[in-house]
């Protein structure tokens, strides 16, 4: 059975930083790209961020791009978001996911963390 | 950016009814288009990618169409489990996802 489990989500001061991650099990982990998309209150879906299998390719989105950073650890099947210079905006919670195989979209989903940025 | 956009916001229906909902790319994005179902405090769950394949495990009476830039997810007779968030994303432009606002599908 896949499943996918974020944790790292906190209440934190603007400019400060977090690390969110992503243990996941249930299939070969550095087969698959894994995402970040994130969801502030009330509000819609927003695709933060994506790691090839291997770990050689990142993308990000421009909302989010040179504070955060992606990473992975095959070895421990878990997937990492660095997160930097925190914006009011920035709150949300963060969901982990596995996209299917090739290119495609986001099949199995964490529950998600919360990231509250607040003084 | 392929901005997806969905109608209509909200959908009053009763169970046992049809529901259709829309989602209309802002360019041409082939069939890579999936359906999200949300319910409150949880995450989204994939129904339908490839335009028209029902994901692992959804009843079928999910179903999927394509035509163009205009996308249709229709739910033949609704479930009270049914009444939740509907997203459609589009990864065309993978992995730039984009999703499009949602529709809220309410019970009538």
């Amino acid at each position: 059975e896949v499943q996918v489990l974020e944790s790292g989500g906190d209440l934190v001061q603007p400019g400060g930083s977090l690390r969110l991650s992503c243990a996941a099990s249930g299939f070969t982990f550095s087969s698959y790209a894994m995402s970040w998309v994130r969801q502030a209150p009330g509000k819609g879906l927003e695709w933060v961020s994506t790691m090839s299998g291997t770990g050689g390719s990142t993308y990000y989105a421009d909302s989010v791009k040179g504070r955060f950073t992606i990473s992975r650890d095959n070895s421990e099947n878990t997937l990492y978001l660095q997160v930097n210079s925190l914006r009011a905006e920035d709150t949300a919670v963060y969901y982990c996911a596995k996209t299917q195989v090739g290119k495609g979209g986001l099949d199995y989903w964490g529950q998600g963390t919360l990231v509250t940025v607040s003084s | 950016e392929i901005v997806m956009t969905q109608s209509p916001a909200t959908l009053s229906v009763s169970p046992g009814e049809r529901a259709t909902l829309s989602c209309r790319a802002s360019q041409s994005i082939s069939s890579n288009l999936a359906w999200y179902q949300q319910k409150p405090g949880q995450a989204p769950r994939l129904l339908i990618y490839g335009a028209s394949t029902r994901a692992t495990g959804i009843p079928p009476r999910f179903s999927g169409s394509a035509s163009g830039t205009e996308f249709t997810l229709t739910i033949s007779s609704l479930q009270s489990e049914d009444f939740a968030l509907y997203y459609c994303q589009q990864y065309n432009n993978w992995p730039m996802y984009t999703f499009g606002q949602g529709t809220k599908l309410e019970i009538k």
